[in-house]
């Protein structure tokens, strides 16, 4: 069973466009995250939500929209598409401060 | 705030060769210090982190790091590298409050030559 699954894993769009990018853990973490991982592999935190509630939020555009409708789960929502926006997303999740992350294995978003 | 500063983008090294990968960190509270390994078109893995007690942790892989708190570090070391080892390599130091950031480092990639 993977513990933290995204979907899709590959995501080719035309600029402009509204895209939404899944994330479900099985490992009963409280925690989880978005990642932006940009071409030169720098990783970024985008979000971070604790049962639900928004407790991280990054200098990120209002395009940009997570999603968390139970604590398994963490979805981003992405409007109006952009070139700059082609990137690796990567989900986690964590139960405790000393646990470090769990991450699934990135949706590779490309805008054309 | 915290950061981290990984001081080499590239290593490339011979297999059965020892390694050292370096990392510095800043932070103003206690942190915890992880490694994780990426390999090409894979997410990260957890490969050791470093809570409290020992500052020498062991991970997998034969993968060991040093904290070392007075130097701000934390290097992660192999004595015998194989040519899978071949991937990329992130430290990160998060806060020592529950919901603290993972803050990456910029990443080493480690290159094995046969």
């Amino acid at each position: 069973d993977t513990a933290v699954s995204q979907t899709p894993k590959y995501l080719v769009t035309q600029m402009g466009n509204d895209k939404s990018i899944k994330c479900e853990q099985n490992l009963g973490h409280d925690t989880m995250y978005w990642y932006k991982q940009d071409s030169k592999k720098f990783l970024k935190i985008m979000f971070s939500y604790n049962n639900k509630e928004l407790i991280i939020n990054e200098t990120v555009p209002n395009r940009f929209s997570p999603k968390s409708p139970d604590k398994a789960h963490l979805n981003l929502h992405i409007n109006s598409l952009e070139l700059g926006d082609s990137a690796v997303y990567f989900c986690a999740s964590s139960q405790e401060a000393g646990h470090g992350y769990t991450f699934g294995s990135g949706t590779r978003l490309t805008v054309v | 705030a915290q950061s981290v500063t990984q001081l080499d983008s590239q290593v490339p090294v011979f297999e059965e060769a020892p390694v050292e990968l370096r990392c510095n960190y800043s932070s103003s509270v206690s942190v915890y210090l992880f490694w994780y390994v990426q390999y090409p078109n894979q997410g990260l893995q957890l490969l050791l982190k470093y809570l409290s007690g020992s500052t020498l942790v062991k991970g997998i892989n034969g993968f060991e790091a040093e904290f070392n708190k007075s130097q701000t570090s934390f290097h992660l070391r192999k004595p015998s590298v194989h040519i899978s080892d071949t991937a990329e390599y992130f430290c990160a130091v998060k806060g020592g409050t529950s919901y603290g950031k993972l803050t990456f480092g910029q990443g080493t990639i480690l290159t094995v030559h046969p």
